[in-house]
């Protein structure tokens, strides 16, 4: 399977709650990036998982953290939700040390917060 | 805080016509890429010029970078109506394995 794939595509939940956000990578890629776009700006990093293990975080608190799975897979999780947190929020692969060709991104989640 | 910063924020032009868009960025760059999104969906990936290039091409675009401004400029020729998006420029810098740290665009409006 190529490409990768985002789930859900969009998610409403209620301030204080949580959520996870699902990605599954392009076939071959061993990275996995998740990024946070408010309206009108640009993707904001959050963090970046290689070998199940997270390589390099954004600003962003800790009630954000992620997961990678042996398959690439891998999951965001907001706690504690706040208004702010409404976005859309992609997740991109990539294969270290090829970056000929850039990241493969998702469709996205679309969250919102109420 | 974003590495790279595109200039214009908005572009509006006619069909046909070239439209130039410019990114700067502040440290040292292992490479820059570029990205084009389509009404808030998923990015897509448009170009990638390392740091020891200075030009690079793909089919009506064209890339350059200057390393001593630190800074990148796309060129989209003979613009059609789908070019409508946005643009981002990305960088990838050497102190960070891999991470991309994304400027906030330019939105580029091609009008038929």
């Amino acid at each position: 399977e190529t490409g990768v794939t985002q789930s859900p595509t969009h998610l409403i939940k209620t301030r204080g709650q949580q959520v996870t956000l699902r990605c599954s990578s392009q076939s071959g890629h061993n990275t996995v990036s998740w990024y946070q776009q408010a309206l009108g700006q640009g993707p904001q990093f959050i963090f970046q998982y290689y070998r199940e293990e997270e390589n390099g975080r954004g600003n962003f608190p800790p009630r954000f953290s992620g997961l990678q799975f042996p398959n690439y897979s891998s999951e965001l999780n907001v706690n504690a939700l706040e208004l702010d947190d409404s976005a859309l929020y992609l997740c991109a692969s990539s294969l270290v040390g090829d970056r000929g060709d850039g990241y493969t991104f998702g469709s996205g989640t679309r969250l919102t917060v109420v | 805080s974003q590495q790279g910063e595109e200039d214009p924020q908005a572009l509006s032009i006619q069909e046909g016509e070239n439209a130039t868009m410019n990114c700067s960025y502040k440290t040292s760059i292992n490479n820059l890429q570029w990205y084009r999104q389509n009404s808030g969906r998923g990015l897509v990936h448009l170009i990638l010029i390392r740091s020891n290039e200075r030009e690079k091409h793909s089919g009506r675009l064209r890339v350059t970078l200057d390393t001593s401004k630190k800074s990148s400029s796309l060129l989209i020729t003979a613009s059609r109506a789908a070019d409508t998006a946005s643009y981002f420029c990305a960088t990838a810098a050497r102190t960070s394995y891999d991470k991309v740290i994304f400027g906030p665009g330019t939105s580029l409006s091609v009008i038929p």
